[in-house]
């Protein structure tokens, strides 16, 4: 059984364009991380985000966390071919530190 | 933040074999995690790898499959055994504690191939 929903699951956008990545459930997390993982690496955390509610700002990527502590969102505004990658919800359930992933959003972006 | 390397970094095995893959931290943390990539798909935990006692596996996992070890706390291994096709995956263990504080920093994994 799959905790966390992603969608998409594949996005190719051109250069400059904004999106926006979801990540649900229909359980509460006390906390949930953003990853992203290159081709041959492990996934590199981008931000946590633990208050209902709350907005993290980082560069051009925004997170927000659900006022439910079920469900965030990753939008990237203008992104860059540098931003290609998989991207990956994973959120804590009480007190532990054990991950529940996602399934992963795909990302391209072309020139 | 907290540097691991794991070994191999990737290898091509025999159905029937066993591998160890080795997870080393460059500081003592607090905790050691192992999951599996499975091509296409997201991260699914292993096991959580205890320092001085045996490890606690998740729901589908067992210790005859996949014994795991951690005898300080820097360094844990994990064993895939008797491997068949259905084992082909990427392995990542992870950590927390230690100069990363809370932060859950993954190794570069190592990528199985079983013929």
């Amino acid at each position: 059984t799959q905790l966390l929903e992603q969608s998409p699951q594949f996005l190719s956008i051109q250069e400059g364009e904004n999106l926006t990545v979801y990540c649900n459930s229909s359980s509460v997390f006390s906390s949930l991380q953003w990853y992203r993982q290159e081709p041959g690496e492990g996934p590199v955390l981008l931000v946590t985000v633990v208050t209902g509610g709350e907005v993290k700002k980082l560069k051009r990527l925004t997170f927000q966390f659900g006022d439910a502590r079920k469900d965030s969102s990753l939008h990237i505004t203008a992104a860059q071919p540098g931003d290609t990658g998989l991207y990956l919800c994973a959120g804590v359930r009480g007190s532990g530190y054990a991950l529940n992933f996602g399934k992963g959003t795909s990302l391209l972006v072309t020139p | 933040s907290a540097v691991i390397s794991q070994k191999p970094s990737r290898d091509i095995c025999q159905r029937g074999t066993s591998l160890t893959i080795q997870c080393q931290v460059d500081s003592q943390v607090t905790m050691m995690f192992w999951y599996r990539q499975q091509p296409g798909q997201s991260l699914t935990l292993i096991a959580t790898a205890n320092q001085g006692s045996e490890a606690t596996y998740e729901s589908g996992f067992v210790i005859d499959k996949f014994p795991i070890s951690r005898p300080n706390l820097t360094f844990s291994t994990l064993t895939v055994s008797n491997m068949s096709p259905e084992d082909s995956s990427i392995y990542l263990c992870s950590v927390v504690g230690g100069r990363g504080a809370d932060t859950q920093y993954f190794g570069p994994g190592t990528r199985l191939t079983v013929l």
